[in-house]
């Protein structure tokens, strides 16, 4: 039973527009939630934040909303460019062991 | 530039032999994770240690997984006996805090004939 969800494997997305990557998720214990990005042949790195206890963070194109009502999360790109193709990862954090769980992953076409 | 150095890259081995694979988290950082990245399951965690104790590796197969770290400096994944269905790519990652923030390796392909 995945506790983090995204539903669409794949996205396409034109150059300069903007990028929307869905999470849903189960466990209404978690703490923090973060999105990670992953190039081929490469480990995930993180690219953003967000605590359970606010709605909003923005870094730079990228910004992260939750939805705690709807256990819902998303990350903006704006613009999209070519260099954010990737696999983009929501995952989530729970317990004071600071589990960390991540979803399948969606990958993420920008196109010139 | 600090980064979490994992061995082998890439690993081929016939099914039934033991594998293993090695981490050297970032200093300074106190948890290590394992995870397993395939195509249908998206990245899986096995393994999960804070300050070298394990706290959970319930996601990982105990019948032919097991996860050590002998001293701070080092982490291990070893499969025996392996199997074809163990091939995937094998991360690790290291942090220092409880917010999610990890540092992954490049990774450990496993190819297992």
């Amino acid at each position: 039973d995945q506790q983090v969800k995204q539903n669409s494997p794949s996205l396409s997305v034109q150059e300069g527009r903007i990028s929307i990557l869905n999470c849903d998720y189960t466990n209404s214990m978690f703490d923090y939630f973060l999105w990670y990005k992953k190039y081929p042949a490469e480990g995930p790195t993180f690219l953003i934040s967000i605590s359970s206890i606010k709605d909003k963070n923005e870094d730079g194109r990228f910004t992260v909303f939750l939805n705690k009502s709807a256990k819902h999360l998303s990350l903006h790109i704006v613009p999209s460019q070519p260099g954010d193709s990737a696999v983009y990862f929501c995952a989530a954090v729970w317990g004071s062991q600071g589990n960390l769980i991540f979803g399948k992953g969606t990958k993420l076409s920008v196109k010139p | 530039d600090a980064r979490v150095t994992q061995t082998p890259r890439h690993k081929v081995t016939e099914m039934g032999q033991e594998v293993t694979m090695r981490c050297q988290p970032i200093l300074g950082h106190n948890t290590v994770f394992w995870y397993r990245q395939t195509m249908m399951q998206g990245l899986e965690l096995l393994a999960y240690f804070r300050n070298r104790a394990p706290l959970d590796d319930s996601g990982m197969p105990k019948d032919r997984f097991s996860a050590e770290m002998p001293d701070a400096t080092l982490a291990t994944l070893k499969i025996q006996p392996s199997e074809p269905r163990d091939s995937a790519v094998y991360f690790c990652a290291s942090g220092r805090r409880n917010t999610g923030e990890l540092f992954f390796g490049e990774g450990s392909r496993l190819t297992v004939l």
